[in-house]
This record gives structure tokens, sequence and C-alpha cells, in this order.
């Protein structure tokens, strides 16, 4: 059973340029979750999906991010118009259901996108 | 809402002595309580997880945590530090009644000297 993959790992932009990355959950798996890893700093909540829904957002930059997580195929986590500040690693998780105790999320190896 | 923090940025330690990463959290119901870890440039891996059940924890690597409901606390520890665990550590709170929402702390860089 393979874990969640996330491509492209490595991902350089140039400024105003756009950015996809994209997350497949693990089999079976309906609930993504995207966060953001700025350097020195720790994992920051982005966004919450379950298929065809966004449940919460309440992480996502108001603008120039989105993310969606189609009936069929992977999320994408996608950024418009890119700037150096969005340069980072990007990790995606996902998890067999919701409001469980305990439930695991299980982390992808991330995506670091280079802004230049 | 549910908060996180470890208390320490970095922790250094030399092989074979025990390593302690501290971690409070707040959280306004009963949580449940992860540390995960990540090497340079990799994802992150589970390293054990609080659901309630038994305060005392047994992860992976021979790493554990013991949860402290009066002290809010949730610290990690190895009675006896190898060099490959040299990463950085993150404590997570989640309120699996509320989507799922996980906070991380800040996280933790342990280095080990031989």
């Amino acid at each position: 059973n393979a874990g969640v993959m996330q491509n492209p790992r490595h991902l350089v932009r140039r400024r105003g340029q756009e950015a996809r990355l994209r997350c497949s959950p693990m089999k079976g798996h309906s609930h993504v979750y995207w966060y953001r890893q700025l350097p020195e700093e720790g994992l920051k909540f982005m966004v919450y999906l379950q298929k065809e829904n966004i449940i919460d957002e309440s992480g996502m930059p108001k603008e120039r991010f989105s993310a969606e997580f189609p009936k069929e195929g992977p999320s994408i986590l996608r950024i418009q118009q890119v700037v150096r500040g969005d340069s980072a690693a990007y990790f995606c998780a996902s998890s067999l259901k919701s409001g469980v105790s305990g439930n695991t999320i299980y982390f992808g190896e991330g995506s670091w996108l280079t802004v230049v | 809402a549910q908060s996180v923090t470890q208390l320490d940025s970095h922790v250094s330690v030399s092989e074979g002595t025990p390593v302690l990463l501290r971690c409070n959290y707040s959280s306004s119901y009963s949580p449940s309580l992860f540390w995960y870890v990540q090497h340079p440039n990799k994802g992150l891996q589970l390293l054990l997880k609080y659901t309630s059940a038994a305060t005392l924890v047994k992860g992976i690597n021979g790493f554990e945590a013991e949860f402290k409901k009066s002290e809010t606390s949730f610290h990690l520890t190895k009675p006896s530090a190898h060099m490959s665990d040299a990463a950085e550590y993150f404590c997570v709170v989640s309120d699996l009644d509320n989507n799922n929402d996980m906070r991380f702390g800040a996280g933790t860089r342990l280095t080990v000297k031989p």
C-alpha cells in the first residue's frame, strides 16, 4: 500500500509564474490536508479537503492560493503569481476518516518550492 | 482554540545519554496528541500518539511520551540517544471532533554529539 505521494518533490519557479503541487492520498483515504513549512518555522495548516469539498481553508492566504480535490485524481495546491515569500516546503497528508479519536494522519515526503 | 508549545527550539545531547523534548498543549476538549519526526528533506513520520487510553505511550525507535493532564504536558523521552535520532521533532495536538484540526508546535531540533 503506497503512502501519500507528492509531486514534484522539488519545483523552481520565477516570480510571477504559477506553481502546481499534486498529492495522491493513501489508498482508501478521502481526507486530504495541506501544510506549509517555512524556513526555520514549524508546519502551518493551510487547508482541509474531502472529495470535491473544501472543509476548512482557514489557513490559506486570501489571494493567489487555491486547492482542490476532485472526484478523480490527486489533490492540487495551486499558487498563482508566485513571490519569493512562497518558497517553502509544502506537505500533504491524508487520513481515512474524520471525527474518530486517534485517527492518524499520514504525511507525504513534501514538495519544496523555490521561487527565484 | 487549541495550541501547542515546544519549549526548546534546539536540544543537544551526547550519544548514549537521555533525551527529553518538552511539549505543553492547550485544548478545550480531550485532545489527541502526537509526536512526529522529520529528517532533513524528508516527510514526517509518526513516532507515537496518545488517544485517551494509557497515559504512557510507547513509540518507535525507543521513544515514549507521558500524557500529564494536570500539567498539560506531553514530553517525549528516550533513555539513550543514537546518532540517527538527530532530526526535527514536532509535537501535535488534535481536536478530532473539529474536522481533524491539527496544530503543530514550532519544532525542536535534536542534535546528537558523538
